[in-house]
């Protein structure tokens, strides 16, 4: 079955620590996207990437760092800078069509990071 | 500023009635306008999209409305269901890939 994971499910951080949440897609897709969403809130972008070794900061991109050195992975650091780090996270993808933008966004399950 | 508005509160409904969101912007000229479906824990899901020169839309029970010119659109439930419980997004899509979502609308159908 193709579709994206996120790995792990809960994440447990000290504060001070940096930590990494792994996005893996097997559709294909050109672009991939990493959103934070807090109660009550839409999501949020933090980072995205149209194609393998570039990426865009999003509206929230301070205290966090990604890479897209494949196709099918797109990993998110989320640094000691970032003062309010707890939060769900998601990870989505795009297929690309030429110049459509008529696609939807595929969303990974989530990782649901806690700051101790 | 850009913003990005969904009915503020929480709709509860009868089963078998019609459910209707409002997604209203301001600030944003968007290509095209998605929903979601989000269940609690987990990761949206597609359900419709509605592009700039479309008014209506249509997937099985769910309609769509897309007013460019009142900056809104409308999503429909229609014969709701206990299943239709969750909550539900709306997207605004940029030419450049990049989507602006709304805060959603949670959704309750009492049996």
């Amino acid at each position: 079955d193709g579709g994206i994971t996120q790995s792990p499910k809960y994440l447990f951080r000290k504060e001070g620590q940096n930590v990494t949440l792994s996005c893996e897609q097997n559709l294909n897709h050109d672009a991939m996207y990493w959103y934070r969403q807090d109660p009550g809130q839409g999501l949020r972008l933090i980072y995205y990437s149209q194609i393998v070794n570039d990426f865009q900061k999003g509206d929230i991109a301070e205290g966090y760092s990604v890479s897209r050195e494949k196709k099918e992975s797109f990993p998110l650091t989320v640094t000691s800078a970032q003062k309010n780090p707890t939060a769900f996270y998601l990870c989505a993808s795009i297929k690309r069509s030429g110049d459509s933008v008529y696609n939807e966004q595929f969303f990974g399950p989530g990782t649901r990071l806690t700051v101790l | 500023s850009q913003k990005i508005e969904q009915n503020s509160e929480a709709l509860n409904i009868q089963e078998g009635k019609t459910a209707t969101l409002t997604c209203n912007y301001t600030n944003y000229s968007p290509a095209y306008l998605q929903w979601y479906r989000q269940d609690p824990g987990r990761g949206p899901v597609f359900l419709l999209l509605i592009r700039e020169n479309e008014k209506e839309k249509r997937k099985e029970r769910l309609k769509v409305t897309f007013d460019t010119t009142l900056k809104q659109s409308l999503f429909h439930i229609t014969a709701s269901q206990p299943a239709d419980s969750a909550t539900y997004l709306c997207a605004l899509v940029h030419n450049d890939y990049k989507l602006s979502f709304g805060a959603g609308t949670t959704v309750t159908v009492r049996a």
